[in-house]
């Protein structure tokens, strides 16, 4: 099974400042296709994980253009500016490209 | 509007059986993958098995002696069946949608099941 390893597994940030969080995969996630399936979901509290960045960069609809990815192969970065409140919760890293799918064991951010 | 509702029993005692439902509105079991994935209290995300468009399967190796999942298409519902259940597969239970290549893009609210005697 691929192993994500996030980094921090947690952080505090003031309001309007910037955060970046860390992936690391134990194999890399270059499907046979090209594609990179990595994918950053954020889990507010009380709720369920939303889907905030796919293929490592492409932001899914309706989501901020605060929120930014990059890496490839086995090492990936979610950037998230001008931080907001409602930007509070766990953020999961995930990997598509091989089964078993298998997610990070999060990074939660806190407001300071 | 793409919707899931994830519905069973809240309580389960240890070594029976746990069936859950996912019932789907605004799109059609024969066009998306619906997956489940799990979340036991105050921890991380857990994959446990797809339900392929096609009605193809796909269960992660840890679970896959006790799990099965299967469909009504008629209904747009999705099932989840998991046998021998113990305190540690106490959770939140989710079913989600892909989206084309994007996995998990929609997800329902989940279903909290308590393994308990």
């Amino acid at each position: 099974d691929v192993v994500m390893t996030q980094t921090p597994v947690s952080l505090s940030v003031s309001l309007g400042g910037q955060v970046s969080i860390s992936c690391r995969s134990s194999q890399s996630l270059v499907h046979n296709n090209g594609n990179t399936y990595l994918s950053w979901y954020l889990q507010k509290p009380g709720q369920s994980p939303q889907l905030l960045i796919y293929k490592v960069s492409n932001r899914f609809s309706g989501i901020s253009d605060r929120f930014s990815g990059s890496g490839s192969g086995t090492d990936f970065t979610l950037k998230i500016s001008r931080v907001e409140p409602d930007d509070l919760g766990v953020y999961y890293c995930g990997q598509g490209t091989q089964y078993p799918l298998t997610f990070g064991s999060g990074t939660k951010l806190e407001i300071k | 509007q793409v919707q899931l509702k994830e519905s069973g029993p809240g309580l389960v005692q240890p070594s029976q059986t746990l069936s859950l439902t996912c019932t789907v509105s605004g799109f059609s079991l024969t066009s998306y993958n619906v997956h489940w994935v799990r979340q036991p209290p105050g921890k991380g995300l857990e994959w446990m098995g797809r339900m392929r468009y096609n009605g193809d399967t796909s269960y992660n190796s840890a679970l896959k002696s006790r799990l099965s999942i299967s469909r009504d298409t008629s209904k747009n519902q999705v099932f989840l069946k998991m046998n021998s259940l113990q305190t540690d597969d106490t959770g939140t239970y989710y079913c989600t949608r892909d989206k084309a290549e994007i996995w998990f893009a929609y997800w329902g609210q989940g279903t909290l099941v308590t393994v308990s005697s």
